[in-house]
């Protein structure tokens, strides 16, 4: 089975710099999607960014991008000039790619980001 | 717009009552999830169904149970066997076949035991 392991429950960043969120992930699979989502206050959950592991470019949307390492199994996210509305939960989640699986997500327990005015 | 409607927002649950939480989409969508969040547990994959009339259990489906009699209908109910129902449920949503996509989630519904 999928694991994922978000090692740092919280961060705190200033206001216009830049923060790293780790994730790592462990998978026999060579094929999968990776995702961050972002929960703030409203506890909505939206979708940050995804990534196709057969894609060697790192995706990117606006400000934030993706360090995407498949050897190490790791998928960090990077937050550039950092904005109050960013201060959330953020989750790092996992999907397989095989066709007639599940098609389920696998989230990592999360992990607070606080954005110091 | 279409989206995913969770009711109620709040649910209150006296011991040993049964209470049914509300999923609908119109969004199409073949596949639906119930997740349960704790605090410091992450979201936890309850029952997730992807086609009418069939669903399966996650990894904390004891004390749940769910029907999908309808594409776009897909209900959680919490039993009385369900020993610590406190807890933020998460209903989520998402076409299948092959692409990356996530999941569409609904606002949640925050149910208390009292």
């Amino acid at each position: 089975a999928q694991t994922v392991t978000q090692s740092q429950p919280e961060m705190s960043v200033q206001e216009a710099e830049t923060v790293t969120l780790s994730c790592t992930y462990d998978t026999s699979e060579s094929d999968y999607y990776l995702f961050w989502y972002k929960q703030p206050p409203s506890r909505q959950m939206i979708l940050v960014i995804r990534q196709e592991a057969y894609k060697q470019q790192n995706a990117t949307e606006n400000r934030f991008s993706v360090n995407f390492q498949k050897a190490a199994k790791s998928f960090s996210l990077k937050i550039s000039d950092s904005q109050l509305g960013d201060a959330a939960m953020y989750f790092c989640a996992y999907r397989s790619l095989f066709q007639g699986g599940s098609e389920k997500l696998v989230f990592g327990k999360g992990m607070k980001l606080t954005v110091n005015p | 717009d279409g989206g995913i409607t969770q009711s109620p927002k709040y649910l209150f649950r006296k011991e040993g009552q049964n209470v049914t939480l509300s999923c609908e989409q119109n969004l199409n969508h073949d596949a639906m999830y119930w997740y349960r969040q704790d605090p410091g547990q992450g979201l936890r994959l309850i029952y997730y169904s992807q086609i009418v009339n069939d669903f399966q259990k996650g990894d904390i489906a004891e004390g749940y149970s769910v029907s999908r009699e309808k594409k776009e209908s897909f209900p959680l109910t919490v039993t009385s066997a369900q020993k610590n129902p406190t807890a933020f449920y998460l209903c989520a949503s998402c076409r299948t076949g092959t692409g990356v996509r996530g999941y569409t989630f609904g606002s949640g519904t925050r149910l208390t035991v009292v």
